[in-house]
C-alpha cells in the first residue's frame, strides 16, 4: 500500500488566491482527518470525516476554509481567499473504524502564502 | 479526554534504552494511552497504545502504572533514526479525535 498520499508537497501562493490541497486515504480506511501544524500552535485537528460524512468541523478556523470528501478515496481542503497566516504544514490522516486511534498520516503539504 | 504532561526534551545515548515518561493523572477508566512520534519534516507515526496492560510491539514497549496515572514508552535500543518528537495522547473509547500536545523532543546522541 502506498500509504496516505497528499498533493502537492509544497505550495506557494499569493495572498487572496484560492488554494486546494488534496488527499487520498488508504484503501479500506473509513475515517479521514485534516490537521494543520505551525510552530506557534502545534498540530491542530481541523475536520474529520467518517464514511465520507463530515463529523466534526469545529477546528476549521473560519469560513475561508472548506473541506469535502466526495468519495472514499479522495478529499480536498480548500482555502479561499488565502492569507499569510494560513502558512503551515497541512496533514491528512486516515484510519480504520475497528482500529480507532491508529492513524496513518501523509507526508503533508507545506503551504506558504506570501 | 484527560490532559497529559511530558518533559519538553530528553537526550539518550545511541544503543541505550530510551524511557519517555507521560503523566495522565486524570485519566478515566475508558481512556486509552496512545504514543505517536514525528520525525523532522514527516507526518506523525503511530507507535503503540494500551488501556491498562503493558504492551509491546516491534517498535517499542508501553508500561502503564497500576493506577494508570502515568506511563512510560520504552525504545529498547535507540538509534539515531529515533530522534523525533514523541507525543503521549489520551483518548476515550468512541472518540475518534486525537488531540496532540507539545510532546517530548528526544535526541539520540552518537
Amino acid at each position: 500500500d502506498a500509504g496516505v498520499i497528499q498533493s502537492p508537497r509544497h505550495e506557494v501562493t499569493e495572498m487572496g488566491q484560492e488554494v486546494t490541497l488534496r488527499c487520498k486515504p488508504i484503501s479500506g480506511h473509513n475515517s479521514l482527518f485534516w490537521y494543520r501544524q505551525t510552530m506557534m500552535r502545534g498540530l491542530e485537528l481541523l475536520i474529520y470525516f467518517n464514511n465520507n460524512v463530515p463529523i466534526d468541523d469545529s477546528g476549521m478556523p473560519e469560513d475561508r476554509f472548506s473541506a469535502k470528501m466526495p468519495n472514499a478515496s479522495f478529499s480536498t481542503l480548500k482555502i479561499q481567499p488565502s492569507e499569510p497566516r494560513d502558512s503551515a504544514v497541512y496533514f491528512c490522516a486516515s484510519s480504520w473504524e475497528a482500529n480507532y486511534g491508529s492513524y496513518t498520516f501523509g507526508s503533508g503539504t507545506r503551504l506558504t502564502v506570501v | 479526554d484527560a490532559k497529559t504532561t511530558q518533559p519538553t526534551s530528553m537526550d539518550c545515548a545511541e544503543g541505550r534504552a530510551a524511557n519517555l515518561p507521560c503523566n495522565h493523572s486524570t485519566i478515566s477508566g475508558n481512556e486509552y494511552v496512545y504514543w505517536y512520534r514525528q520525525i523532522h519534516s514527516q507526518g506523525p507515526q503511530y507507535i503503540i497504545h494500551g488501556l491498562k496492560n503493558n504492551e509491546t510491539n516491534e517498535m517499542a514497549s508501553l508500561i502503564i502504572t497500576e493506577d494508570r496515572k502515568s506511563s512510560t514508552l520504552i525504545l529498547p535500543h535507540a538509534t539515531l533514526r529515533d530522534t523525533a518528537v514523541y507525543y503521549c495522547i489520551v483518548r476515550s473509547l468512541g472518540n475518534e479525535k486525537l488531540t496532540f500536545g507539545t510532546g517530548t523532543r528526544l535526541t539520540i546522541i552518537p
